[in-house]
Formats: structure tokens, sequence, C-alpha cells
């Protein structure tokens, strides 16, 4: 298993700022993903981070909105730019387990409002 | 397309009653089916993973069930408990495993009352 911590837990923000979500991880990983959850909605991938390559983004999500950084194998930033209150949800870092089965172990979250 | 519908939305129970959660997908290639319990303000917490061949598989109160060929899973939770209220959300893996492939549900909101 993985212990993940993630912060902020929750933060409320004035639109048109950013917001920086920090995570750690209790062993070193190769792939840490970022997930966002918005109210009533299913988890959606956001992006997979990789030590030191640049992220992939999934359809829908751009650097620019989304700049991720992994500056080693145990810890990921993601930050939501220039935020709006559509941003407002709960963001997730994952990292995935070694059994076969890929088993995903999830960060407790942090929800964001943007007002 | 690959989804994951689950039902229903949200279910209220008293507490020590059973219930059961229903997960349809139609996801191909199949890999695995998980289902997870996410608390109000916390991450999910994996509950069961099953494979292809597994039709069934406890974790202490939760019993999930898989049906491959109908494409159907099941959550029973037995005798529930208040700390059982929470969300849980079924999630398919598409063959290759690995969490880009992750397919989720809206999940179901239950609530245990006393």
């Amino acid at each position: 298993s993985a212990v993940i911590s993630q912060k902020p837990s929750r933060d409320i923000c004035q639109r048109g700022t950013s917001l920086t979500i920090q995570c750690q991880v209790d062993s070193q990983v190769t792939m840490m993903f970022w997930y966002r959850q918005q109210p009533g909605q299913s988890l959606t991938l956001i992006a997979t981070a990789n030590q030191g390559s640049e992220a992939t983004y999934e359809s829908g999500f751009v650097i620019d909105k989304f700049p991720i950084s992994r500056p080693n194998l145990t810890f990921s930033t993601l930050t939501v730019s220039n935020m709006s209150p559509e941003d407002s949800s709960i963001y997730l870092c994952s990292v995935e387990g070694t059994g076969t089965n890929y088993e995903a172990f999830f960060g407790q979250g942090t929800r964001l409002t943007v007002v | 397309k690959n989804q994951v519908e689950q039902s229903p939305q949200s279910l209220i129970i008293l507490e020590g009653k059973n219930c059961t959660l229903q997960c349809n997908y139609t996801v191909s290639p199949f890999s695995n089916l998980r289902w997870y319990k996410q608390d109000t303000g916390r991450g999910p917490v994996s509950l069961t993973i099953m494979t292809f061949s597994e039709n069934t598989k406890s974790n202490g109160r939760y019993t999930a069930t898989l049906d491959a060929d109908t494409k159907q899973s099941s959550l029973h939770i037995t005798a529930s408990q208040l700390s059982d209220s929470a969300s849980y959300i079924c999630v398919v893996t598409a063959y290759g495993g690995s969490q880009g492939n992750l397919i989720f549900g809206k999940g179901t909101k239950l609530s245990v009352k006393p």
C-alpha cells in the first residue's frame, strides 16, 4: 500500500488567483496521477506525472491551466491557474500499487471553492 | 463508448439493515472491476478488486459480485453501520491496467440512519 499526504485539504480562493496543491507519497513511485471530482460527477483524470519528464494531459486539460511539477519520485504539485468558479471541485492525487491489478491509492483530496 | 453506470444514485437505510448497490459497465476490453468507498472529505479507499475469472469477493461486511457475461457487478453490505455512510464508487479498468484506463462511475451515496 501507499500513504499519500495531500495539502491543503481545503481552500477558498478568489477568482483570477492560483492555488498549488501538494502531494507527498511515503514511497518512491514512477507515476503520479491527478484527478478532478466535480460535485455529483465521477473522477476525471487530469494528467499523469512522471519524474523527469513533462506531464501527460488528458483531453480537455492543458498545461497552462493545470501546470504540474514532479521534482522527485515521492512528490508532485498541481497548480490550478487563473481560477474561476467553474474550477470549484475536489482535486485528488493518486499512485498505483505494485501488484498486477494496478490498485490505485488516493490522497484525501483538496476541496477547492472559488468565489 | 466505455461507461460505468451505478444505481441507485443515493440510498437511505436504517442501521443494521442490508443493502445492495449496482454497477453496469460497457468497458471493453475488460481488465478488472473495483469498488471504492469514499467518506466525505476523504479520498477513495479500495474495498475489492475482481478480475475476469472472479465472480465474488468479500472484505468483511462487504461482498462484491461480478458477472462478466452480463457486465454487471453488485456490492452487498451486510448489517450496516453508521460508519458505512459514504459514497461507493465502481471503477472498471480497461485492458492495459494502468490508471490511464480507469473508468469511474458517479457513485452511490449511502446514508445509514440510526
